[in-house]
């Protein structure tokens, strides 16, 4: 079965803190990718970043990194000095080989960044 | 490039009556996606085109639901005889096959369902 899990259901930091947000995701697949999204109170959902199975480079952009270890199945999403513009709803999602398009979301965690 | 735009942004029907959503995607993605996201849950898949067609229905996809994309350009998503298990947002979204952003889905800002 294919799952993703964040545990985190609400995370509160003030301003300039550092924050990790987790994703675990399950799947027998040796093709998969993964992805992050944010959500505003707005509403739409805003794509972050992509990887595939293959690729286990960490990334970073501006103060966003990721990181990605196959050896325990996480995809950890780590927002450096978060600033209140940072605040949403942050879900990872998964998509395998098997599953063709269809992409299969965690319940997401909550940032609320405080001034 | 312009964005997956949705309308309506809100819809609020009472029980029983029929609904009707439309999705414009991304121009030049030729694959269109319907997901639902109920409160304090990530979205779910309901459905997907290629083109013209309909590749994939969830099995959250009941009777009542039926999606169309006919002419390979925009959706429409129509509930019937709704219920009040049906409020939630609905979400569209598009991708391409080709290039660096192939296969990433582009979401649109949803049409939030309420039905009394």
């Amino acid at each position: 079965a294919q799952k993703v899990t964040q545990a985190q259901t609400e995370i509160s930091v003030v301003e300039k803190e550092d924050v990790t947000l987790d994703c675990v995701y399950e799947t027998r697949d040796t093709t998969y990718y993964l992805f992050w999204y944010k959500q505003p109170p707005s509403g739409e959902l805003v794509f972050l970043i992509r990887r595939n199975s293959f690729d286990e480079q960490n990334e970073i952009s501006g103060r966003y990194s990721w990181n990605f270890q196959k050896s325990t199945s996480s995809f950890n999403f780590t927002i450096t000095a978060s600033q209140v513009v940072d605040s949403a709803v942050y879900f990872c999602a998964l998509r395998t080989e098997r599953n063709t398009d269809k992409l299969i979301f965690g319940t997401g965690t909550r940032l609320q960044v405080f001034p | 490039d312009t964005g997956v735009s949705q309308d309506p942004r809100h819809k609020i029907t009472k029980r029983g009556q029929n609904v009707t959503f439309r999705c414009d995607p991304i121009s030049e993605h030729n694959r269109l996606y319907w997901y639902r996201q109920t409160l304090g849950q990530g979205p779910e898949f309901l459905t997907y085109f290629q083109n013209e067609a309909q590749l994939e229905k969830s099995r959250l996809l009941s009777d009542r639901f039926s999606a169309e994309r006919p002419k390979g350009s925009f959706s429409t998503l129509e509930i019937q005889r709704t219920e009040q298990g049906d409020s939630a947002m609905y979400l569209c979204a598009s991708s391409k096959p080709s290039g660096l952003a192939r296969n990433t889905q582009y979401f649109g800002p949803g049409t939030r369902l309420t039905v009394l």
